[in-house]
């Protein structure tokens, strides 16, 4: 079975500062895509930035970026020029390739941003 | 473009008393459907998912059970709620088949049971 490891439970950054946010997973398989989505205190989930298992390239939306090491399995993500409303829990998550796959989440890093 | 509803926002229910969460689709058709259940300081736990009226799949064991009476409406309910049922539930959408793998969430109900 695949499991995501979050092993930051909180994390602090002083804004307009650069913060990483650490993820592992493990899988046997070779076609999965990769997510990390945002809490915010409103509680909804916010699709932050995606990555292909298939694609070297690593993802890049606007100050968000991630660090995608496949041999590693690990995929972190860097929030550059940090701002106040980036405060919020940040979830790791895996799924499958094909239809049906779901998404598997890690426990989540708080992120604090300090003004 | 796509929104997904859920209601109520926030319940309190009584250990015993029955269960129905909403969730619908707009703007899609034939969506993939999830509920996901996020305990106080947990992540998220994949409850029941969909790709289909009348095809529902469920990932844990438990007094809950799900519906999908309608392409774009997906329901959570119980006979019988426990204390641990307590939680945030989440429902999400995807689109269905092969190509896209986002999963994109409702704004959540906050359920308490005492």
């Amino acid at each position: 079975a695949q499991t995501v490891t979050q092993s930051q439970p909180e994390m602090s950054v002083q804004e307009a500062e650069t913060v990483t946010l650490s993820c592992t997973y493990d899988t046997s398989e070779s076609d999965y895509y990769l997510f990390w989505y945002k809490q915010p205190p409103s509680r909804q989930m916010i699709l932050v930035i995606r990555q292909e298992a298939y694609k070297q390239q690593n993802a890049t939306e606007n100050r968000f970026s991630v660090n995608f090491q496949k041999a590693a399995k690990s995929f972190s993500l860097k929030i550059s020029d940090s701002q106040l409303g980036d405060a919020a829990m940040y979830f790791c998550a895996y799924r499958s390739g094909g239809s049906q796959g779901n998404l598997i989440f890690g426990k989540g890093t708080k992120l604090s941003v300090k003004p | 473009s796509q929104t997904i509803h859920q209601w109520p926002a926030t319940l309190v229910q009584p250990v015993g008393s029955p269960l129905s969460l909403e969730c619908t689709v707009e703007g899609t058709s034939n969506p993939n459907l999830y509920w996901y259940r996020q305990a106080a300081g947990r992540g998220l736990q994949l409850l029941f998912y969909s790709i289909g009226i009348d095809q529902i799949s469920s990932e844990v064991p438990q007094n809950l059970s799900a519906s999908r009476p309608q392409d774009r409406q997906f329901i959570l309910s119980s006979k019988k709620l426990l204390l641990s049922d307590s939680g945030f539930y989440l429902c999400a959408w995807s689109v269905g088949g092969t190509g896209n793998y986002e999963q994109y969430f409702g704004p959540g109900t906050r359920l308490t049971v005492t």
